[in-house]
């Protein structure tokens, strides 16, 4: 169980295209869902929490225009890159909340395979 | 600010050597840890978690962690390491009431010599 999907696995892009990648639960609902961003042999950073029929949360330092967040069902959430440029090549990675977990006191968060993106 | 750290960026180990990765967090109340383990090529998988109970937690595949709470420790542990073992370990921590956010840690990078 707990299982988490994404897809695609991997995209190239010319600069200045949008680019969606998808978040499933397969096995579960997941009110919410969290978008992380890992560099090269770096650790994962946490870009925006999304929750299931709300406005997503961003960190501060992400921009919302720019990473747009949509969590539309309580197995989807989404995660578009909009008019992506070289720097933001990156490998983006979801996760969803266990849902027998005590939410936001003890709770277990499960990752997805991650999408690697590369602009060109 | 929230934070975690771990000690070791790369570790190197023969086989059957025993391993210990460090794992400190800056935040003095009530938390949940986890290491996770990425094998190349492959996503986050959990190998242990605490929450609360018994500050000794064992995980997968003969992994185990303490908890310390002095010392805001969350140390990485196995007695005899396989080549297999090879990957990033990440230690990760969420904060009550925090909506379940994770900080990660680092990660440190185990290479095992067969």
């Amino acid at each position: 169980g707990a299982v988490v999907s994404q897809h695609p696995s991997w995209v190239i892009c010319k600069s200045g295209t949008s680019v969606k990648i998808e978040c499933r639960s397969l096995d579960f609902q997941a009110t919410t869902m969290f978008w992380y961003r890992q560099f090269p042999k770096q650790s994962l950073m946490l870009m925006a929490t999304s929750n299931e029929g709300s406005k997503a949360t961003y960190e501060q330092g992400v921009e919302k225009d720019k990473f747009l967040i949509n969590h539309a069902s309580l197995t989807l959430s989404t995660l578009t890159v909009t008019s992506a440029h070289p720097e933001d090549s990156s490998f983006y990675i979801c996760s969803a909340r266990d849902p027998d977990g005590w939410e936001g006191y003890q709770e277990t968060q499960y990752f997805g395979p991650g999408t690697r993106l590369l602009v060109l | 600010a929230q934070s975690v750290s771990q000690h070791n960026h790369h570790v190197i180990l023969s086989e059957a050597a025993s391993l210990e990765l460090g794992c400190n967090y800056s935040y003095g109340g009530t938390v949940n840890l986890f290491w996770y383990v990425q094998y190349p090529g492959q996503h986050l998988q959990l190998l242990l978690k605490y929450f609360s109970g018994d500050p000794l937690v064992k995980g997968i595949k003969g992994f185990e962690a303490e908890f310390i709470k002095s010392k805001f420790s969350f140390n990485l542990r196995k007695p005899s390491v396989q080549w297999s073992d090879t990957a990033e370990y990440f230690c990760a921590v969420s904060f009550y009431n925090q909506g379940g956010k994770l900080i990660f840690g680092q990660g440190t990078e185990l290479s095992v010599k067969p």
